[in-house]
């Protein structure tokens, strides 16, 4: 129940297409939806996030959409660049309790070809 | 604003060792959280610390810990150092009582062997 199932494990997108990467989960007090990316070397980085109460949220190229009733949610890349080729991973948060932690997916590795 | 600082950036150690990882939060963060990851098992929770006390614990043997100090720096200690235990450990440093927004340092880079 405290899993998130991420899929794709890889993707390879041309230059100007759209990268989508999804996410399911099972535990329903999960609150809080976040995506990072990671590239090598460096630690994961804070992307976009969304709350269960908002279907959609776009920032720029990264759309996330939210699927509530299918506990489903998932990353757009519109207009993939090279300069996206990382890994991405979706995790979840109990947003309200005081203690808690990011439960990650295994990741995607995105590569934008040229 | 600095971000979250860990150090060392790698570390080679040999089994049966002990080792300390350091983490310097961001100035005014107090919740500093932990995280192991690895080809296999991608990241995992180790342990969250906030004001000093341990909040939180995922699910490693006892022979990880970790303590945060006042100034909201944290450590984490791994003894009895197996070849499993080769990974990027990270460190990530969340605003508030709520813990999200985390933002993780480089990590270090361990291996054991």
């Amino acid at each position: 129940q405290q899993q998130v199932k991420q899929s794709p494990q890889s993707l390879i997108v041309q230059k100007g297409g759209i990268s989508i990467i999804n996410c399911a989960y099972e535990n329903t007090a999960f609150d809080y939806f976040p995506w990072y990316q990671q590239f090598p070397g460096k630690g994961p980085a804070l992307l976009i996030a969304i709350r269960p109460d908002v279907s959609e949220k776009k920032e720029g190229r990264f759309t996330i959409s939210f699927n509530k009733s299918a506990k489903q949610f998932s990353l757009h890349i519109m207009d993939s660049q090279p300069g996206d080729s990382a890994t991405y991973f979706c995790a979840a948060w109990n947003y309200g309790g005081s203690q808690g932690n990011l439960i990650f997916g295994k990741g995607t590795k995105l590569s934008v070809k040229p | 604003k600095a971000g979250v600082t860990q150090t060392p950036r790698y570390l080679i150690k040999t089994r049966g060792q002990q080792v300390t990882l350091s983490c310097s939060p961001i100035s005014g963060h107090r919740s500093v959280s932990w995280y192991q990851q690895t080809p296999g098992q991608g990241l995992q929770f180790l342990f969250e610390y906030f004001s000093e006390t341990q909040r939180n614990k995922g699910n490693f043997p006892g022979r990880f810990s970790g303590r945060q100090f006042s100034n909201s720096r944290s450590e984490m200690n791994v003894s009895t150092l197996e070849l499993g235990d080769s990974a990027l450990y990270l460190c990530a440093s969340s605003p508030g009582t709520l813990g999200t927004e985390a933002f993780f340092g480089q990590g270090t880079r361990l291996t054991v062997v």
